[in-house]
């Protein structure tokens, strides 16, 4: 089967650097997506990637690596505004597609 | 804003109803995708279309059907409607139907509310 994890909520204080966790066990792999999705609206595009190593993009870095089925989303400098739900989406590959994380709620403090 | 709208808004109806949700994906997209959202659930992906034909199915049920038209927007028809059926559901967009990278772009989703 098909199954990605994350944690279900995590807190942190503004200003602050966060980590968010994904693993997946899929049977195919095209690529990872993150995206942010505040309480009642749609998700929006945060990073993909598809080979391992590193992606950054301000104040968000995305990180891959395929051997071990992991990835983590990092976001630096923490503001308000970051309290959302972090999803972790996988691309199957030959198929088309595509199995979502039921998210990381993350809880920015003053 | 994404590109990508949605209507209605909210969709309140009553069990063993019928309707219809309606996308119309960004200028120059020619996938469209169907998610569920349930309450504390993730996306649960349900069907994507591709230039006017199915590419992938996923937890659609037999209850479920969609389509997209030759221009391009697509419509979600979802019938004989259950309690369980209440949930959010969003339609997005992306440039191409393949699985590489292929950023979707996501509408505001309808809340449907089944009575």
């Amino acid at each position: 089967g098909q199954n990605i994890d994350q944690p279900t909520e995590m807190t942190a204080t503004e200003g602050a650097i966060v980590q968010i966790n994904c693993t997946y066990q899929t049977s195919g792999f095209n690529g990872l997506f993150w995206y942010q999705q505040h309480a009642g609206e749609a998700p929006t595009f945060l990073s993909y990637n598809v080979l391992d190593g590193l992606e950054e993009k301000g104040r968000f870095s995305s990180f891959l690596s395929r051997s071990k089925g992991y990835s983590y989303l990092l976001l630096k400098e923490l503001q308000m505004k970051d309290s959302a739900s972090y999803l972790c989406a996988v691309s199957l590959s030959g198929t088309y597609k595509y199995i979502f994380g039921t998210g990381t709620r993350l809880k920015v403090l003053a | 804003d994404s590109g990508v709208t949605q209507t209605p808004k909210h969709l309140i109806t009553a069990t063993g109803q019928r309707v219809t949700l309606r996308c119309s994906p960004r200028s120059g997209d020619l996938s469209v995708y169907w998610y569920q959202q349930s309450l504390d659930q993730g996306l649960q992906f349900l069907i994507q279309y591709y230039n006017g034909e199915e590419r992938a199915k996923g937890n659609i049920l037999e209850r479920f059907s969609a389509q997209q038209f030759p221009d391009l927007h697509s419509e979600l028809n979802l019938s004989s409607l259950e309690l369980g059926d209440s949930a959010l559901y969003f339609c997005a967009s992306s440039v191409s139907g393949s699985g590489l990278y292929n950023e979707q772009f996501f509408g505001p989703g309808t809340r449907l509310t089944v009575l």
